[in-house]
């Protein structure tokens, strides 16, 4: 089955700067990778997704890159604020509306 | 509010005991998922639905819980003769279906078991 690995599990930043979290998976297969940001004791809201017919998506501050080959994708957060600290989820999906596999989190704190 | 709904928000019941809960998709959206996360961990697939059908519940914990969706719109989970390890958050997703894998997560039940 799918195995999402994510990386850091924390990360703080300076506001202003730059966020990287990345995400591996084990099946060739898969074709649809969400990200999801969950704020404390709320539910998980969908921010970017791509699938696999690309290899990046931007929007706004927000962009995701994939690379097939090395089964990896990144969620790259520009200019970073305090409003975006919040636990975020990388997952992946084997084919169209199967269950998705998440990776554990990455909590994101960024200092003002 | 025009989202994935889910009641209660909080359960606080006694090991031993039965629990059930609801989830109310989006309307019009076919696919249904039940997830549940534990502190520090991302949502954990248990089942899911395509309409009333359950196409996937070997990934339910154990046979003390069940789900149900009996005419394709709200659902149910039940978890019957809770056990301390069952605390925790049980999340509900919806998706459109037909090839639009977005799935859109309702607030969730958070579960205590004293």
């Amino acid at each position: 089955g799918e195995n999402v690995e994510q990386h850091p599990s924390t990360l703080s930043v300076q506001e202003g700067d730059s966020a990287v979290i990345k995400c591996t998976y084990s099946d060739s297969a898969s074709n649809y990778f969400p990200w999801y940001k969950q704020e404390l004791g709320k539910r998980p809201q969908l921010i970017i997704d791509i699938r696999s017919n690309v290899g990046e998506k931007k929007d706004q501050r927000i962009a995701v890159t994939l690379n097939k080959t090395a089964k990896h994708f990144s969620l790259h957060i520009t200019e970073t604020q305090p409003e975006d600290s919040a636990v975020y989820f990388c997952a992946g999906e084997l084919s169209g509306n199967t269950p998705l596999v998440f990776g554990k989190g990455t909590r994101l704190s960024v200092i003002a | 509010d025009t989202g994935v709904s889910q009641n209660p928000r909080h359960k606080i019941t006694k090991r031993g005991q039965n629990v059930t809960f609801r989830c109310d998709p989006i309307s019009e959206h076919n696919r249904l998922y039940w997830y549940r996360q534990t502190l520090g961990q991302g949502p954990e697939f248990l089942t899911y639905f395509q309409n009333e059908a359950q196409l996937e519940k070997s990934r339910l914990l154990s046979d003390r819980f069940s789900a149900e969706r009996p005419k394709g719109s709200f659902s149910t989970l039940e978890i019957q003769r809770t056990e301390q390890g069952d605390s925790a958050m049980y999340l509900c997703a919806s998706s459109l279906g037909q090839g639009k894998e977005t799935q859109y997560f309702g607030p969730g039940t958070r579960l205590l078991v004293l």
